[in-house]
């Protein structure tokens, strides 16, 4: 069973802001919201992660809402290397876990130029 | 740090052939798993460790064995190639303790059963 629902494909010009977002209306307390990345035929990627709070690092920013519902990745300035497939995923430990992540389809990013 | 690393990169099996996945790792990670990837899907775990000669079976166990007798090494192993495993096979690790890592992975073994 899918915990989050995001959307098969998203254009964005080259340059721009790239805004993907997640939903995971039935996220838990201890719950984390992670973002992973997987460039054509390569291993994922990790990105950025967070529990409450809003996060931001070299690679990208993740706004949260305050009832931890959605959340949204931004890629401030998008460039060719970005069009990948975007996972959000949701688990409890700050990686992997007993049980490791569960990758559903994410959210296909085609940056055009 | 080479990070995560698998061997071989490709691979093409007979039915009924048998066939070991390495992966290593130089982290000192104390977490390995191994997921699998069939074409236009999401990753599905097959198995995973918590440490070194503990394992334990993920969504898709069926089929596979695996070992994890030291810190670094988690080897994936299939016994009698089926058509149905022919897909693209991923190992990660990672660190979960007092300061926990992101999940790292190798960039995958391809595997056709043929």
């Amino acid at each position: 069973d899918a915990k989050t629902t995001q959307p098969p494909s998203m254009d964005c010009a080259e340059g721009r802001a790239a805004n993907l977002p997640c939903n995971h209306s039935t996220i838990s307390g201890n719950e984390y919201v992670y973002w992973y990345r997987q460039i054509h035929s390569q291993g994922p990627q990790y990105i950025i992660h967070g529990l409450k709070n809003n996060e931001t690092n070299e690679m990208a920013s993740l706004i949260i809402t305050e009832d931890r519902k959605s959340s949204t990745l931004i890629l401030p300035h998008a460039t060719l290397r970005d069009t990948a497939v975007y996972y959000c995923i949701v688990g409890t430990y700050s990686g992997g876990g007993a049980d490791g992540l569960t990758f559903g389809k994410g959210t296909h990013l085609i940056i055009q130029p | 740090n080479a990070g995560v690393t698998q061997t071989p990169k490709f691979r093409i099996l007979k039915i009924g052939q048998s066939m070991t996945l390495q992966c290593t790792q130089d982290m000192n990670h104390n977490y390995m798993y191994w997921y699998r990837q069939d074409p236009g899907m999401g990753l599905k775990l097959i198995y995973y460790s918590v440490g070194a000669g503990i394992t334990d079976k993920g969504e898709v166990p069926n089929g596979y064995n695996v070992s994890r007798s030291t810190t670094e090494d988690f080897p994936l192993r299939l016994e009698l190639a089926a058509p149905s495993q022919t897909s693209v096979y991923f190992c990660a690790s990672s660190y979960v303790g007092s300061n926990n890592s992101p999940l790292h992975f190798g960039n995958g073994t391809r595997l056709t059963v043929t």
